[in-house]
């Protein structure tokens, strides 16, 4: 089966502690994004990488960070300096269509992190 | 920043009854896409429609495309109760973004 995976599910922090959150793809996409939803709302971008070894910052990158070391995964870590993390995160993938990069996007089934 | 907003935010209809969502952008684009998503879940594509496309048609969607008013709509024809989720239109920016930016979505609830 191809797709797109995110883990855990369910991940609950304490404050000032740092967590990671997965994205594992076997589509053979180059570009991976993460998304942070708050209740209500639509999608923000966090970051996003269109290759291995270099990402870009998106809309709200402030306290978060990535690493793309293989195609494959692009986790995503939320670190103690983001002030307000309780969301719900997707992560998604995509590939160029036509030398277009905003092709469509396959998304994961999500994470919902909550701060204790 | 927001490119895309969805209007209505919130629309119930009964089974059986047609379905629009409208989305409005600001800037030009290549290609503006419509994604569903059911409560709690990943979003799901639906539809994607360039730029120098009018029209789509993809089972019971149509989603029209007016760039001169920068504008798009997704009917949802013989709306059924497994339809409900939040529908969500993404605009890419004219010039080769890598980026897609998301409206708030529309929440449509179809009553049986």
């Amino acid at each position: 089966d191809g797709g797109i995976t995110q883990s855990p599910k369910y991940l609950f922090r304490k404050e000032g502690q740092n967590v990671t959150l997965s994205c594992e793809q076997n589509l053979n996409h180059d570009a991976m994004y993460w998304y942070r939803q708050d209740p209500g709302q639509g999608l923000r971008l966090i970051y996003y990488s269109q290759i291995v070894n270099d990402f870009q910052k998106g809309d709200i990158a402030e306290g978060y960070s990535v690493s793309r070391e293989k195609k494959e995964s692009f986790p995503l870590t939320v670190t103690s300096a983001q002030k307000n993390p309780t969301a719900f995160y997707l992560c998604a993938s995509s590939t160029p269509r036509g030398g277009v990069w905003s092709d469509t996007q396959y998304f994961g089934p999500g994470t919902r992190l909550t701060v204790l | 920043s927001q490119q895309g907003e969805e209007d209505p935010q919130a629309l119930s209809i009964q089974e059986g009854e047609n379905a629009t969502m409208n989305c409005s952008y600001k800037t030009s684009i290549n290609n503006l896409q419509w994604y569903r998503q059911n409560s709690g879940r990943g979003l799901v594509h639906l539809i994607l429609i360039r730029s120098n496309e009018r029209e789509k048609h993809s089972g019971r969607l149509r989603v029209t495309l007016d760039t001169s008013k920068k504008s798009s709509s997704l009917l949802i024809t013989a709306s059924r109760a497994a339809d409900t989720a939040s529908y969500f239109c993404a605009t890419d920016l004219q010039g080769g973004s890598e980026k897609l930016v998301f409206g708030k979505g529309t929440k449509l609830t179809v009553n049986p």
